[in-house]
């Protein structure tokens, strides 16, 4: 089946740093891909949509000054916490849709970002 | 038994017994339902799919059950095993959207 990994799988920053999470598909081109975010025991929330060659779509509520999305590639997408601070404080899942089935959607393995 | 509160709901059982996850959806025009295990620190794996045009879809040791009237969706799990111990999501879509709507989770604990 396709295979979506995320780098790093964790990382811990200082307040007022900016990170980069990576997103790709392995074996398969993915011209859209979703992010996530998803505190302890709660469930995953949309962030923003990456589409290859424009612009992002975010979702209400969610600062795309704070949250860049990079997709420049029909492989890779990249978010960037920019200005990170203890809130910010998550696990940020990506996702991307099965070629034969726009249905289905492969998750990645999840970067668990800690802000101190 | 299940409990349900401020926190994730949680659903103890025996290894061995059949699991029931209930999961309630709230969008009448979603046509598409998805049940997802998510095992600690880990993304979300596809465990089986139904349409709105069915009620009931079967898998290896899974069944998904779909009551459209309540906007209801069970996953059952036949001879739990310790490995089956994962928060469970539903997800739903409606129309040609393929981004899911996932719901609030349910935390199945398996006892050996």
């Amino acid at each position: 089946g396709a295979v979506v990994s995320q780098h790093p799988s964790w990382v811990i920053c200082k307040s007022g740093t900016s990170v980069k999470i990576e997103c790709r598909s392995l074996d398969f081109q993915a011209t859209t891909m979703f992010w996530y975010r998803q505190f302890p025991k709660q469930s995953l929330m949309l962030m923003a949509t990456s589409n290859e060659g424009s612009k992002a779509t975010y979702e209400q509520g969610v600062e795309k000054d704070k949250f860049l999305i990079n997709h420049a590639s029909l492989t890779l997408s990249t978010l960037t916490v920019t200005s990170a601070h203890p809130e910010d404080s998550s696990f940020y899942i990506c996702s991307a849709p099965g070629q034969g089935s726009q249905e289905t959607q492969y998750f990645g393995p999840g970067t668990r970002l800690l802000v101190l | 038994g299940e409990s349900v509160g401020l926190h994730l709901p949680t659903l103890s059982v025996q290894e061995g017994d059949n699991s029931i996850i209930n999961c309630a959806y709230s969008n009448s025009a979603s046509d598409y339902f998805i049940w997802y295990k998510q095992e600690s620190g880990k993304g979300p794996q596809f465990i089986i799919d139904i349409r709105s045009n069915m009620d009931k879809r079967q898998g290896q040791r899974v069944t998904v059950l779909l009551n459209k009237t309540v906007k209801h969706l069970s996953l059952q799990i036949a001879a739990t095993q310790p490995g089956d111990s994962a928060v469970y999501f539903c997800a739903e879509k409606s129309g040609g959207s393929y981004i899911p709507t996932f719901g609030r989770g349910t935390s199945l604990i398996v006892h050996p």
